[in-house]
């Protein structure tokens, strides 16, 4: 059975700082997905990352896969209020389709002034 | 082009009674799924379809059943609600292998 990991859970943080959100998985896995949910919202894709090594990036936030560590990071950089939201890592087994993905249970992420 | 389109938004249920959760998607994706999501618990997988005739269970399938006649419609059934049922549904498509899911816009259901 795959399971995700994510941490933090929660995290609070001031803007202009760094920081890096963790995904780790249990079973080998040729797709991992990041996502966006802002509060009463539906979720937005952020990134897909298919292979070993990859690495995404989109404005202030940037994902990578070690699918060697069965890991993925997604860092921000000089965070904004704006991102603040929950994020999700989901994963995909390895030979299935992108529709039986296993979610993480999410970061929920607070910027501050 | 509309999406993923979810129908009700909001729905409020007694126990025992029944309903169906609607979910329609005009992209010709092969792929939909439906997810619970709880707080703390991220997103759960209760029932997916890799195209018409086809459906499987996923995660959490007790208590839903799921049909899908046609490309576009992935009905969610609850046969005899129960307050752990208690949730917000969302309805997801791909078109097929490693896409990107697209999400409807959430069911929030309360079953009292």
């Amino acid at each position: 059975e795959l399971k995700v990991e994510q941490n933090p859970l929660f995290l609070s943080m001031q803007e202009g700082k760094n920081y890096t959100i963790y995904c780790n998985y249990s079973t080998t896995s040729d797709r991992l997905y990041w996502y966006r949910q802002d509060p009463g919202k539906s979720l937005e894709s952020l990134f897909v990352l298919l292979s070993n090594g990859a690495v995404k990036q989109e404005g202030r936030l940037m994902a990578s896969l070690d699918t060697k560590a069965r890991l993925s990071t997604l860092h921000i950089t000089a965070a904004v209020h704006d991102l603040s939201a929950t994020y999700f890592c989901a994963v995909g087994e390895a030979g299935g389709g992108a529709d039986g993905l296993t979610f993480g249970k999410g970061t929920h992420l607070i910027i501050q002034p | 082009n509309a999406g993923v389109t979810q129908t009700p938004k909001f729905q409020v249920l007694k126990t025992g009674q029944s309903m169906t959760l609607q979910c329609a998607q005009d992209m010709n994706h092969e792929y939909m799924s439906w997810y619970r999501q709880d707080p703390g618990m991220g997103l759960r997988l209760i029932h997916y379809s890799v195209g018409a005739g086809i459906t499987d269970q996923g995660e959490v399938p007790n208590g839903y059943n799921v049909s899908r006649s046609t490309t576009e419609d992935f009905p969610l059934r609850l046969l005899s609600a129960a307050p752990s049922q208690t949730s917000v549904y969302f309805c997801a498509s791909t078109i097929s292998g490693a896409n990107v899911l697209t999400f409807g816009a959430g069911s929030r259901l309360t079953v009292l």
